[in-house]
């Protein structure tokens, strides 16, 4: 897996949006970025991944650099329920190896 | 499509008994992966089968872990005894070989007394 690197922390006024840097400047050019959230003591949760190109769904936006070396997630409009740890991986090959957490950020939304 | 299922969801025991973690992947997911949190620190990988073969065990924590996936399908993980030091959240996943996803289950909570 590409070495990732995240803030320790973050916070967010609600109704705001949230945007979380990740640097992977070891990535190759077929590992894909991968986000996770854990909510409190829940089960990690899939966020998004992507490639290359700019990715979108009904949670979230990623932004990957031109040189992919980082990449950053975008929650448009964080709620409470946000409040999570978010993770940034680059599994080696995805869905047949295992993803490796590190720290991730804890991202505190704030009313 | 039914998602991934772990049982226990907690489970409580005494230091020195035995306690046998059961995670169901989705269905015709053939790689399956445990993962342990424990309180204060990172999530960290235990092992990954493919099909019922072991693909990688570098996480297992030492000798009292044993986990089976006899058939492909369902995983278990057994602790054998169960030392206070083995406390804390039990994750599985599944994916599927060429795919993208990587589905968690709620996790068992383990506590050791």
């Amino acid at each position: 897996d590409a070495k990732t690197t995240q803030p320790t922390s973050m916070d967010c006024a609600e109704g705001r949006a949230a945007n979380l840097p990740c640097n992977h400047s070891t990535i190759s050019g077929n590992e894909y970025v991968y986000w996770y959230r854990q909510i409190h003591s829940q089960g990690p949760q899939y966020i998004i991944h992507g490639l290359k190109n700019n990715e979108t769904n009904e949670m979230a936006s990623l932004i990957i650099t031109e040189d992919r070396k980082s990449s950053t997630l975008i929650l448009p409009h964080a709620t409470l329920r946000d409040t999570a740890v978010y993770y940034c991986i680059a599994p080696l090959t995805p869905g047949n190896t295992p993803l490796v957490f590190g720290k991730g950020t804890r991202l505190s939304v704030i009313a | 499509e039914a998602g991934v299922t772990q049982f226990p969801s907690h489970s409580v025991i005494e230091k020195g008994q035995t306690v046998t973690l059961r995670c169901d992947p989705i269905s015709g997911h053939d790689n399956l992966y445990w993962y342990r949190r424990v309180m204060g620190k990172e999530i960290k990988f235990l092992l990954h089968f493919v099909k019922e073969s072991k693909q990688d065990e570098s996480g297992m924590p030492n000798n009292r872990f044993l986990a089976e996936r006899t058939g492909g399908t369902y995983s278990t993980l057994k602790v054998q005894p169960a030392e206070l030091e083995d406390s804390g959240v039990y994750f599985c996943a599944s994916s599927l070989t060429g795919g993208f996803g990587y589905t968690f289950g709620s996790g068992t909570r383990l506590t050791v007394v």
